[in-house]
């Protein structure tokens, strides 16, 4: 079993439609939580960063974290055709260590 | 801007070839990584580097080495390279004084070895 479970998708919606990503792990000790987003012939970029349980927002974007459970989200409102990409998500136990990242989900939102 | 280059966007090598995959930084980051992505394996971490001279293995690191001589240019060696390296291969850097873990990637080599 992997240490970070996600979809690979390919996740097809409606332009506007609200996007729900998900990621599982099985390592209680990940304190820090990150989702990544990866365009299509480019590297990863830092999308969203989170600190053990709760919400963040940013815009469209919000992170959320159950800790109990060991499930991340990602949820994209308004979703638009530029939100088409990969969406990884990655986790550590403490600043600075390794990253463990999840397979990767791919978002498709149609106009 | 953190800038992070490699050396080629595609490459194709023939089985027993030697190959070398180029990584440079201009940040003055400390940290450097190369991982290989493979379709629902996500990032896997080859080899790291927290120093000039300096690395450590990752996940994966049979069948590569690795070069830093300094600071901002990390190298990833294939010493004979076989089909099942035929992979996207990304570079990534990152300061020790960053809090928040952001890796910075490179766009990414796309091999193909036959």
């Amino acid at each position: 079993q992997k240490e970070v479970e996600q979809d690979p998708g390919p996740l097809s919606v409606p332009e506007g439609a609200i996007v729900s990503l998900n990621c599982t792990y099985s390592n209680s000790a990940f304190q820090y939580f990150m989702w990544y987003r990866q365009y299509s012939r480019k590297g990863p970029e830092l999308l969203m960063y989170t600190y053990s349980s709760g919400n963040k927002e940013d815009g469209r974007f919000t992170a959320q974290v159950d800790k109990s459970s060991k499930y991340i989200s990602l949820f994209i409102r308004d979703s638009q055709p530029s939100d088409s990409a990969t969406y990884l998500c990655a986790m550590t136990y403490n600043a600075g260590n390794m990253l463990t990242f999840g397979g990767g989900t791919r978002l498709m939102v149609k106009p | 801007d953190v800038k992070v280059t490699q050396s080629s966007r595609y490459l194709v090598k023939r089985t027993g070839e030697k190959v070398f995959l180029e990584c440079v930084q201009d940040m003055d980051h400390e940290n450097m990584f190369w991982y290989r992505q493979d379709p629902g394996l996500g990032l896997r971490l080859i080899y790291f580097s927290y120093d000039v001279k300096m690395k450590e293995k990752g996940d994966i690191p049979e069948g590569y080495s690795v070069s830093r001589e300094k600071k901002e240019r990390f190298s990833l060696i294939l010493e004979s390279a076989s089909t099942n390296q035929t992979s996207m291969y990304l570079c990534a850097s990152t300061t020790e004084a960053g809090a928040r873990n952001e890796q910075f990637f490179g766009p990414g080599t796309r091999l193909t070895v036959l």
